[in-house]
């Protein structure tokens, strides 16, 4: 069955970076259509996309935290890394990794049919 | 501020047929399809509609979503306690080439 699994610090230093690591089963990146994303959800408050990454290594940011965001894979260790740099506690989310299915070889309608539990990571001195 | 706008709350009674509307524009909701989601307190959330009107396995049928012009709609028929959650809509937006939410509607059972 699919799983995926949100690793990280729960806590970080305001100007650190964060590194967070979405660790899958049950499906492959490799396979044609498919992609992993990151979203968060500060407490209390809506969800927020953040990344996607897809099989054929192709990468699309939300535009207002593009400048703070790497997205990047490891097929091989079925993993999907998610860089955030210079981190302020408004970044204190709970931060979510998703699988999106492929769709007849795309990634297209982008749908989130798999969540990790979430990791919850506070930023603060 | 979220780029699909949803009403805050939501109410109902059990049994009752509750409507949650998602309004977008012609970059995201009107050029593309409509995903609704499911978060129950304390979990992540869950997919619930895909592709405007699609439903998972395990869905029950009491929820069904729409979509028209640059708005869209989830219904959920029959009430019941366990349907007490936060919903989101979502789309991709051809604009901003990124996954688009909305603010996400908090339904009460009364």
């Amino acid at each position: 069955q699919v799983t995926l699994r949100e690793s990280g610090p729960a806590l970080v230093k305001p100007t650190q970076t964060l590194t967070l690591t979405c660790t899958f089963s049950g499906f492959s990146l490799s396979t044609s259509g498919m992609c992993v994303s990151w979203i968060r959800q500060p407490p209390g408050k809506a969800l927020e996309w953040l990344a996607l990454i897809d099989w054929d290594d192709d990468k699309y940011y939300s535009t207002s935290l593009k400048t703070r965001l790497t997205i990047s894979k490891d097929t091989s260790k079925n993993q999907v890394v998610l860089t955030m740099t210079n981190m302020d506690p408004v970044d204190t989310a709970t931060y979510y990794c998703a699988r999106i299915p492929s769709s007849g070889g795309s990634c297209y309608p982008y749908y989130f049919d798999y969540w990790g539990q979430g990791t919850l990571v506070t930023v603060s001195s | 501020q979220s780029v699909l706008t949803q009403p805050p709350s939501a109410s109902g009674t059990p049994g009752q047929r509750v409507t949650i509307s998602c309004s977008g524009s012609s970059s995201n909701i009107g050029s593309n399809t409509v995903n609704w989601y499911q978060q129950l307190p304390g979990t992540a959330p869950k997919l619930l509609i895909y592709s405007n009107n699609q439903r998972p396995s395990g869905v029950p049928d009491r929820f069904s979503g729409s979509k028209s012009g640059t708005s869209a709609s989830l219904a959920i028929s029959g009430l019941q306690s366990e349907d007490e959650a936060d919903y989101y809509c979502a789309a991709w937006d051809d604009s901003l080439n990124a996954v688009v939410f909305g603010g996400g509607t908090k339904l009460t059972v009364l």
